[in-house]
Protein backbone atom coordinates (compact mmCIF):
# COMPACT_ATOMS: atom_id res chain seq x y z
CA UNK A 1 0.00 0.00 0.00
CA UNK A 2 1.57 2.98 -1.14
CA UNK A 3 1.90 5.69 1.48
CA UNK A 4 1.50 9.46 0.13
CA UNK A 5 4.22 9.90 -2.59
CA UNK A 6 5.42 13.44 -3.62
CA UNK A 7 7.63 14.57 -6.90
CA UNK A 8 10.17 15.69 -7.49
CA UNK A 9 11.94 15.09 -4.77
CA UNK A 10 14.33 18.18 -5.21
CA UNK A 11 13.79 21.52 -7.47
CA UNK A 12 15.97 24.46 -8.23
CA UNK A 13 14.32 27.55 -9.52
CA UNK A 14 15.66 31.26 -9.68
CA UNK A 15 13.78 34.07 -8.37
CA UNK A 16 10.82 35.39 -10.45
CA UNK A 17 10.18 31.85 -11.44
CA UNK A 18 7.07 29.76 -11.29
CA UNK A 19 7.38 26.47 -9.57
CA UNK A 20 4.20 23.34 -9.65
CA UNK A 21 4.61 20.48 -6.97
CA UNK A 22 2.88 17.50 -7.05
CA UNK A 23 1.17 15.04 -4.48
CA UNK A 24 -0.69 12.02 -4.72
CA UNK A 25 -2.84 10.79 -1.31
CA UNK A 26 -2.21 7.61 0.55
CA UNK A 27 -4.53 5.10 -0.56
CA UNK A 28 -8.09 5.81 0.68
CA UNK A 29 -7.14 9.08 1.49
CA UNK A 30 -9.38 11.88 -0.02
CA UNK A 31 -8.01 14.78 1.69
CA UNK A 32 -4.84 16.86 0.95
CA UNK A 33 -2.52 19.38 2.94
CA UNK A 34 0.55 21.37 2.16
CA UNK A 35 3.00 22.32 4.56
CA UNK A 36 6.01 24.51 4.03
CA UNK A 37 9.51 24.04 6.18
CA UNK A 38 12.02 26.08 6.32
CA UNK A 39 15.31 25.34 7.47
CA UNK A 40 15.42 24.47 11.27
CA UNK A 41 11.87 25.12 11.72
CA UNK A 42 8.52 23.42 12.24
CA UNK A 43 6.45 22.87 9.21
CA UNK A 44 3.89 25.75 8.55
CA UNK A 45 0.03 25.20 7.18
CA UNK A 46 -0.48 26.54 3.49
CA UNK A 47 -3.76 25.23 2.64
CA UNK A 48 -5.64 22.25 2.66
CA UNK A 49 -8.01 20.80 -0.58
CA UNK A 50 -11.14 18.41 0.14
CA UNK A 51 -13.91 17.76 -3.05
CA UNK A 52 -11.52 19.59 -4.96
CA UNK A 53 -12.08 22.97 -3.18
CA UNK A 54 -9.88 24.47 -0.57
CA UNK A 55 -11.35 24.28 2.57
CA UNK A 56 -8.66 25.93 4.46
CA UNK A 57 -5.89 28.39 4.25
CA UNK A 58 -2.85 29.47 6.26
CA UNK A 59 -1.03 32.71 6.48
CA UNK A 60 0.93 32.40 3.15
CA UNK A 61 0.39 35.13 0.19
CA UNK A 62 -1.69 34.77 -2.99
CA UNK A 63 1.32 34.05 -4.93
CA UNK A 64 0.66 30.45 -3.54
CA UNK A 65 -1.90 28.03 -5.17
CA UNK A 66 -3.03 25.15 -5.40
CA UNK A 67 -5.56 22.54 -6.81
CA UNK A 68 -7.32 19.07 -6.27
CA UNK A 69 -7.98 16.98 -9.20
CA UNK A 70 -10.80 14.15 -9.08
CA UNK A 71 -8.90 11.32 -8.13
CA UNK A 72 -7.45 13.08 -4.83
CA UNK A 73 -4.24 14.20 -6.06
CA UNK A 74 -2.73 17.63 -5.67
CA UNK A 75 -0.47 20.49 -7.05
CA UNK A 76 0.91 23.09 -5.48
CA UNK A 77 1.69 26.47 -7.23
CA UNK A 78 4.28 29.39 -6.31
CA UNK A 79 4.26 32.22 -8.55
CA UNK A 80 7.22 34.99 -8.86
CA UNK A 81 9.29 32.92 -6.71
CA UNK A 82 11.35 34.95 -4.01
CA UNK A 83 14.63 33.51 -2.07
CA UNK A 84 12.55 33.20 1.04
CA UNK A 85 10.43 30.49 -0.45
CA UNK A 86 13.31 28.14 -0.50
CA UNK A 87 12.08 25.41 1.80
CA UNK A 88 10.53 21.68 2.33
CA UNK A 89 7.42 21.16 0.93
CA UNK A 90 5.60 18.87 2.54
CA UNK A 91 2.14 17.06 1.50
CA UNK A 92 -0.21 15.49 4.09
CA UNK A 93 -3.20 13.34 3.37
CA UNK A 94 -5.79 11.63 5.38
CA UNK A 95 -9.68 10.31 5.57
CA UNK A 96 -12.46 11.58 7.38
CA UNK A 97 -11.53 12.01 11.57
CA UNK A 98 -7.79 10.41 11.20
CA UNK A 99 -4.43 12.11 11.05
CA UNK A 100 -2.51 12.68 8.82
CA UNK A 101 0.63 11.01 6.75
CA UNK A 102 3.13 13.02 5.49
CA UNK A 103 4.68 12.31 2.25
CA UNK A 104 8.92 12.83 1.89
CA UNK A 105 8.44 16.20 0.77
CA UNK A 106 9.88 18.29 -2.07
CA UNK A 107 13.10 20.60 -1.60
CA UNK A 108 12.69 23.58 -3.39
CA UNK A 109 16.02 25.92 -3.64
CA UNK A 110 15.73 29.17 -4.90
CA UNK A 111 18.80 30.88 -6.66
CA UNK B 1 -4.67 31.59 17.73
CA UNK B 2 -2.90 28.22 18.62
CA UNK B 3 0.54 28.23 19.43
CA UNK B 4 3.29 25.59 20.27
CA UNK B 5 6.20 25.99 22.19
CA UNK B 6 9.46 23.32 22.09
CA UNK B 7 11.87 25.06 25.06
CA UNK B 8 14.75 21.96 24.19
CA UNK B 9 16.16 23.21 20.75
CA UNK B 10 18.32 20.04 21.22
CA UNK B 11 18.28 16.88 24.03
CA UNK B 12 20.53 13.63 24.26
CA UNK B 13 20.16 10.43 25.66
CA UNK B 14 22.41 7.41 26.41
CA UNK B 15 21.33 4.85 24.28
CA UNK B 16 18.89 2.50 26.54
CA UNK B 17 18.04 4.85 28.69
CA UNK B 18 14.99 7.07 29.19
CA UNK B 19 14.68 10.68 27.69
CA UNK B 20 11.70 13.53 28.36
CA UNK B 21 11.09 16.30 25.43
CA UNK B 22 8.62 19.20 26.69
CA UNK B 23 6.04 21.03 24.62
CA UNK B 24 3.78 23.48 25.99
CA UNK B 25 0.48 25.24 23.76
CA UNK B 26 -1.78 27.67 24.30
CA UNK B 27 -5.43 27.48 23.11
CA UNK B 28 -8.84 28.39 24.61
CA UNK B 29 -10.73 25.17 23.25
CA UNK B 30 -11.14 22.54 25.42
CA UNK B 31 -11.75 19.97 22.78
CA UNK B 32 -8.34 18.93 20.71
CA UNK B 33 -5.86 16.77 19.66
CA UNK B 34 -2.12 16.52 20.24
CA UNK B 35 0.73 14.86 18.51
CA UNK B 36 4.32 13.77 18.26
CA UNK B 37 5.95 13.62 14.89
CA UNK B 38 9.64 12.47 14.52
CA UNK B 39 11.68 13.61 11.64
CA UNK B 40 14.37 11.37 10.43
CA UNK B 41 17.16 12.97 7.90
CA UNK B 42 15.15 11.11 5.32
CA UNK B 43 12.62 14.31 5.58
CA UNK B 44 9.66 12.00 5.91
CA UNK B 45 7.20 13.05 9.28
CA UNK B 46 6.37 10.10 11.02
CA UNK B 47 3.42 10.19 13.76
CA UNK B 48 4.78 8.90 16.81
CA UNK B 49 1.69 9.19 19.39
CA UNK B 50 -1.75 10.76 19.68
CA UNK B 51 -3.67 11.93 22.32
CA UNK B 52 -7.11 12.91 22.25
CA UNK B 53 -7.81 16.29 24.50
CA UNK B 54 -11.13 14.47 26.07
CA UNK B 55 -9.30 11.59 27.79
CA UNK B 56 -7.54 11.51 30.51
CA UNK B 57 -5.41 8.43 30.34
CA UNK B 58 -2.39 8.85 28.99
CA UNK B 59 -1.57 7.05 25.59
CA UNK B 60 1.37 4.60 25.31
CA UNK B 61 3.00 3.22 22.19
CA UNK B 62 5.37 0.56 23.07
CA UNK B 63 8.37 2.67 23.95
CA UNK B 64 6.70 5.76 23.76
CA UNK B 65 4.43 7.68 26.38
CA UNK B 66 3.07 11.11 26.91
CA UNK B 67 2.34 12.93 30.13
CA UNK B 68 -0.87 15.00 29.21
CA UNK B 69 -1.56 17.69 31.75
CA UNK B 70 -4.56 19.74 30.09
CA UNK B 71 -5.02 22.05 32.83
CA UNK B 72 -1.19 23.00 32.77
CA UNK B 73 -0.87 22.48 28.86
CA UNK B 74 1.48 20.58 28.79
CA UNK B 75 2.28 17.46 26.69
CA UNK B 76 5.73 16.02 27.07
CA UNK B 77 7.35 12.30 25.49
CA UNK B 78 9.00 9.87 26.94
CA UNK B 79 11.05 8.15 25.35
CA UNK B 80 12.29 4.52 27.20
CA UNK B 81 14.78 2.09 26.40
CA UNK B 82 16.15 4.72 23.98
CA UNK B 83 17.75 3.27 20.62
CA UNK B 84 19.77 4.88 18.05
CA UNK B 85 16.92 4.51 15.66
CA UNK B 86 15.37 7.06 17.52
CA UNK B 87 17.68 9.74 16.68
CA UNK B 88 15.70 12.17 14.86
CA UNK B 89 13.96 15.73 15.07
CA UNK B 90 10.44 15.58 17.16
CA UNK B 91 7.84 18.02 17.11
CA UNK B 92 4.78 18.48 18.76
CA UNK B 93 1.49 19.60 16.84
CA UNK B 94 -1.71 19.95 17.92
CA UNK B 95 -4.79 20.20 16.17
CA UNK B 96 -8.67 21.09 16.80
CA UNK B 97 -9.84 18.16 15.20
CA UNK B 98 -7.92 15.11 13.58
CA UNK B 99 -7.14 16.07 9.35
CA UNK B 100 -7.54 20.09 10.25
CA UNK B 101 -4.83 22.00 10.22
CA UNK B 102 -1.41 20.84 12.51
CA UNK B 103 0.07 23.61 14.16
CA UNK B 104 3.90 22.29 15.09
CA UNK B 105 6.33 23.41 17.53
CA UNK B 106 10.07 24.36 16.38
CA UNK B 107 10.90 21.26 17.02
CA UNK B 108 13.41 19.43 19.11
CA UNK B 109 16.76 17.53 17.51
CA UNK B 110 17.10 14.52 19.41
CA UNK B 111 20.93 12.39 19.34
CA UNK B 112 20.98 9.05 20.56
CA UNK B 113 24.67 8.07 22.02
CA UNK B 114 25.94 4.88 22.04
Amino acid sequence: DAGVTQSPTHLIKTRGQQVTLRCSPKSGHDTVSWYQQALGQGPQFIFQYYEEEERQRGNFPDRFSGHQFPNYSSELNVNALLLGDSALYLCASNAGNQPQHFGDGTRLSIL
Amino acid sequence: AQTVTQSQPEMSVQEAETVTLSCTYDTSESDYYLFWYKQPPSRQMILVIRQEAYKQQNATENRFSVNFQKAAKSFSLKISDSQLGDAAMYFCAFDMEYGNKLVFGAGTILRVKS
